[in-house]
């Protein structure tokens, strides 16, 4: 079976351009999270969707960064402009409701560089 | 807030065991998870614990005690390819935060 689905692997921009990370998750999950790990500040949640509607963006870090869910196969983070300060690695991950004991499954992640 | 502490780094010989200890202070907690992550890939799941107690899984094991908010990750007969980072994280709904992992090094 497919695991998470991430795209592209590597991204290497210049500041002030814009991003788009891509994600298809699991097939049959309702649940879909997107993270950043960075050495300093580890794993990080950023955003949070169930059924396709966000339900937690407390994570997101300012404006320049936005995310959407489409439809249950597919979701895409953006970072407009982006900033060398977010260069990291972003994951996504997901799970079959969301909620208690459901094991998260991780995606291999981008490498954002931001020159 | 959340509070989740584990040591920086752990070297141990290949054949041998090692524990990796977790504490946590978290606002809500319906489980605690440890992943295991190779250097330049995802994390992948290993263990799960809700109630106290010791949950055994061939060579590793995972222990809970809600109480004193400690768990640790015990991996035996150890072997090059368990060289890896291990994070212990907590759930709070749906909400997993995780703590900055231990480096593993293990060593011929």
């Amino acid at each position: 079976d497919a695991g998470v689905i991430q795209s592209p692997r590597h991204e290497v921009t210049e500041m002030g351009q814009e991003v788009t990370l891509r994600c298809k998750p699991i097939s049959g999950h309702n649940s879909l999270f997107w993270y950043r790990q960075t050495m300093m500040r580890g794993l990080e949640l950023l955003i949070y969707f169930n059924n396709n509607v966000p339900i937690d963006d407390s994570g997101m870090p300012e404006d320049r960064f936005s995310a959407k869910m489409p439809n249950a196969s597919f979701s895409t983070l953006k970072i407009q402009p982006s900033e060398p300060r977010d260069s990291a690695v972003y994951f996504c991950a997901s799970s079959p409701a969301g909620v208690g004991t459901d094991t998260q499954y991780f995606g291999p992640g981008t490498r954002l560089t931001v020159l | 807030g959340q509070n989740i502490d584990q040591p920086t780094e752990m070297t141990a010989t290949e054949g041998a065991i090692v524990q990796i200890n977790c504490t946590y202070q978290t606002s809500g907690f319906n489980g605690l998870f440890w992943y295991q992550q190779h250097a330049g890939e995802a994390p992948t799941f290993l263990s799960y614990n809700v109630l106290d107690g010791l949950e055994e899984k061939g060579r590793f094991s995972s222990f809970l005690s809600r109480s004193k908010g400690y768990s640790y990750l015990l991996l035996k007969e150890l072997q090059m390819k368990d060289s890896a980072s291990y994070l212990c994280a907590v759930i709070n709904d749906y909400k997993l935060s995780f703590g900055a992992g231990t480096t593993v090094t293990v060593r011929a």
